[in-house]
């Protein structure tokens, strides 16, 4: 009950298009959901994050999409950039727990 | 200000040996938290320090242990080393509610 299901494994998209990230859970217990953004040699770093009392979240190009009733949430990348390409992490937990039940991640990269 | 520092940045092992890594918060986190992030993987949440105490704990053996110092910076112990324990290994610090977490560039660690 503590996964959190990512798809897709890996995204390809053409400069200037939207990029969609998919995350699904199982623990109804959980109640923030970030989103993370890891380049190769560098540690993750929180990109956006929702909790579920909005169905929506918009900071710059990135909007996280909730849908508490089917258990899932997205990512939206408008107007991707090839500075985008990196790996994508979604995860869950329970607010103040800090302990993070992360997907398994979404290889992102943006053709020029 | 500096962000979350780990050390080393790599180390090979051999199995059945033992290793520490080290962590130091991002200035003024008093929480640790240690990841474990296999090649293509997400993160998975090893433990979380607190006080000096562990505070929380994933599903891992009790071959990993750490510690946190009265400055919070850290430690992870994994003893009798196995192949399975080749992994980039993440130590991430908060404040309080605890919920954005600080990630360090991780310890890549090779067990031959």
């Amino acid at each position: 009950q503590q996964q959190v299901k990512q798809s897709p494994q890996s995204l390809i998209v053409q400069k200037g298009g939207i990029s969609i990230i998919n995350c699904a859970y199982e623990n109804t217990a959980f109640d923030y959901f970030p989103w993370y953004q890891q380049f190769p040699g560098k540690g993750p770093a929180l990109l956006i994050a929702i909790r579920p009392d909005v169905s929506e979240k918009k900071e710059g190009r990135f909007t996280i999409s909730f849908n508490k009733s089917a258990k899932q949430f997205s990512l939206h990348i408008m107007d991707s950039q090839p500075g985008d390409s990196a790996t994508y992490f979604c995860a869950a937990s329970i607010w103040g727990a800090q302990k993070l039940v992360f997907g398994q991640g979404t290889r992102l990269t943006i053709n020029p | 200000d500096a962000g979350v520092t780990q050390s080393p940045t790599h180390l090979i092992k051999t199995r059945g040996q033992q290793v520490t890594l080290r962590c130091s918060p991002k200035s003024g986190h008093d929480t640790v938290s240690w990841y474990q992030q296999a090649l293509g993987q997400g993160p998975q949440f090893i433990f979380q320090y607190y006080e000096e105490e562990e505070r929380q704990r994933g599903n891992f053996p009790d071959r990993f242990s750490g510690h946190q110092f009265p400055n919070y910076s850290s430690e992870l112990n994994v003893n009798a080393l196995l192949l399975g324990d080749s992994a980039l290994y993440l130590c991430a610090s908060s404040l309080p509610p605890y919920n954005e977490q600080f990630f360090g560039p991780g310890t890549r660690l090779t067990v031959l």
